[in-house]
């Protein structure tokens, strides 16, 4: 399957700054990501859909000017947190869905990021 | 919009055992694929078992099968011969074949195994 690279898996930033956070497929080429925000014990909150070479797509709710996302390629996907504050604190994780033309096959994840903003 | 729900915020198996963890989700929907995801303390959610909505069969891989009952609306997890590295977070989720890029997950069950 789908090998998905997550980097950093943990960043701590000053309120106020910005963090970028990659997510690559090593092993696909991958027109679409997606990236999804999951608070203490709870689920995973889809933000947006990213597309190669074209604007993400974002769920209700998420600022698009605060979540930075750009996917300039078929293999890496970014997603910049722009003037960071404390409750933008989370775990951030990417992911890539298989198959084209195959939506049997679930999403492969990145190993995920934790984000702490002080 | 289609939601997943799972009852269950914790459950607790002894080693060896068998345990059924629970998932229910509505849809209008006739063609979707459920899922059920693995999330260790790594927090690498890990793809355990999945389940074609136009299949009656129901998944299994090894030691995991799950019980689909379409009419229901139900998919439940049942892990047998339970093991020390099955300890984790469980979320079932569901996917559309209409708008496969959006997958709905569930709040998740957490899963402790007692040796």
């Amino acid at each position: 399957g789908a090998v998905v690279s997550q980097h950093p898996s943990r960043v701590i930033c000053k309120s106020g700054t910005s963090v970028k956070i990659e997510c690559r497929s090593l092993d696909f080429q991958a027109t679409t990501m997606f990236w999804y925000r999951q608070f203490p014990k709870k689920s995973l909150m889809l933000m947006a859909t990213s597309n190669e070479g074209s604007k993400a797509t974002y769920e209700q709710g998420v600022e698009k000017d605060k979540f930075l996302i750009n996917h300039a390629s078929l293999t890496l996907s970014t997603l910049t947190v722009t003037s960071a504050h404390p409750e933008d604190s989370s775990f951030y994780i990417c992911s890539v869905s298989r198959g084209t033309g195959d939506f049997s096959w679930g999403y492969t994840f990145g190993s995920g990021t934790r984000l702490t903003v002080v | 919009a289609q939601t997943v729900t799972q009852s269950q915020p914790e459950m607790s198996v002894q080693e060896a055992e068998t345990v059924t963890l629970s998932c229910t989700y509505d849809t209008s929907e006739s063609d979707y694929y459920l899922f059920w995801y693995k999330q260790p303390p790594s927090r690498q959610m890990i793809l355990v078992i999945r389940q074609e909505a136009y299949k009656q069969q129901n998944a299994t891989e090894n030691r995991f099968s799950v019980n689909f009952q379409k009419a229901a609306k139900s998919f439940s997890l049942k892990i047998s011969d339970s093991q020390l590295g099955d300890a984790a977070m469980y979320f079932c989720a569901y996917r559309s074949a209409a708008a496969p890029g959006d997958m709905r997950f569930g709040a998740g069950t957490r899963l402790t195994v007692k040796p």
